[in-house]
């Protein structure tokens, strides 16, 4: 069955500093996957998708994330984070069904000055 | 452009009454998808509907839990007899129907059982 972890439930990174989010998953074929952002009290808002061709695929508010067939990983980057940047992130898979995305538990991360 | 809308964004009810959680896809879009938020857990899928039909509901519990989504109208998340278990955030998303893989989601809906 398709699943997806997050190793790190909880990141602090420093303002300008950057910023790697791990991203495993379990899946039977090539997957579709996809990076969302979570907001305190707020829905999810897609930061980028991968589905196929180039593995580095560039997303919205300058996260990138660059898929790795041969470690089954799909990390999330930026460069230099902003304290905007706070919130949780979930990395996706789609079931294969078409039908459905599973969910990793997410990841904290949090933004010092 | 609209995005996926949810109503009522917070609901409380007490243990026994009845839960309706609505959702109105963006425009255009023709595939409902409802996902349940427990506290610390990430989103697991419940539901995926088209106009008048359920898709896959195999993240449906089997009791109290139903969903439609009418020709016209919201798409109805609905729960029965609701118990303290069932307090968490309901997501509904949407996808248009040349794009299923992508989909985009609603503010959710808060839902407090007491």
């Amino acid at each position: 069955a398709q699943s997806v972890t997050q190793p790190d439930i909880h990141i602090t990174v420093s303002e300008g500093a950057s910023l790697e989010l791990r991203c495993n998953y379990s899946y039977g074929a090539t997957p579709y996957l996809f990076w969302y952002v979570q907001s305190p009290g707020q829905g999810l808002q897609l930061l980028l998708k991968y589905f196929s061709g180039d593995t580095l695929v560039q997303g919205i508010k300058g996260f990138e994330a660059e898929f790795k067939r041969s470690q089954s990983s799909f990390n999330l980057r930026k460069p230099s984070v902003h304290w905007s940047d706070a919130a949780e992130y979930f990395c996706a898979v789609d079931n294969q069904a078409g039908t459905a995305l599973i969910f990793g538990k997410g990841t904290t991360l949090s933004v010092s000055s | 452009n609209a995005g996926v809308m949810q109503n009522p964004r917070h609901l409380v009810r007490r243990r026994g009454q009845e839960a309706r959680l609505r959702c109105s896809p963006m425009k255009g879009h023709s595939h409902v998808y409802w996902y349940r938020q427990l506290p610390e857990e990430g989103l697991k899928f419940m539901v995926y509907l088209q106009k008048e039909n359920i898709i896959d509901e195999s993240g449906m519990p089997k009791e109290r839990f139903s969903a439609e989504f009418p020709k016209e109208g919201p798409s109805i998340l609905r729960i029965q007899q609701v118990v303290r278990g069932d307090s968490a955030a309901y997501f509904c998303a949407s996808s248009p129907q040349d794009r299923q893989e992508t989909q985009y989601f609603g503010p959710g809906t808060r839902l407090l059982v007491l």
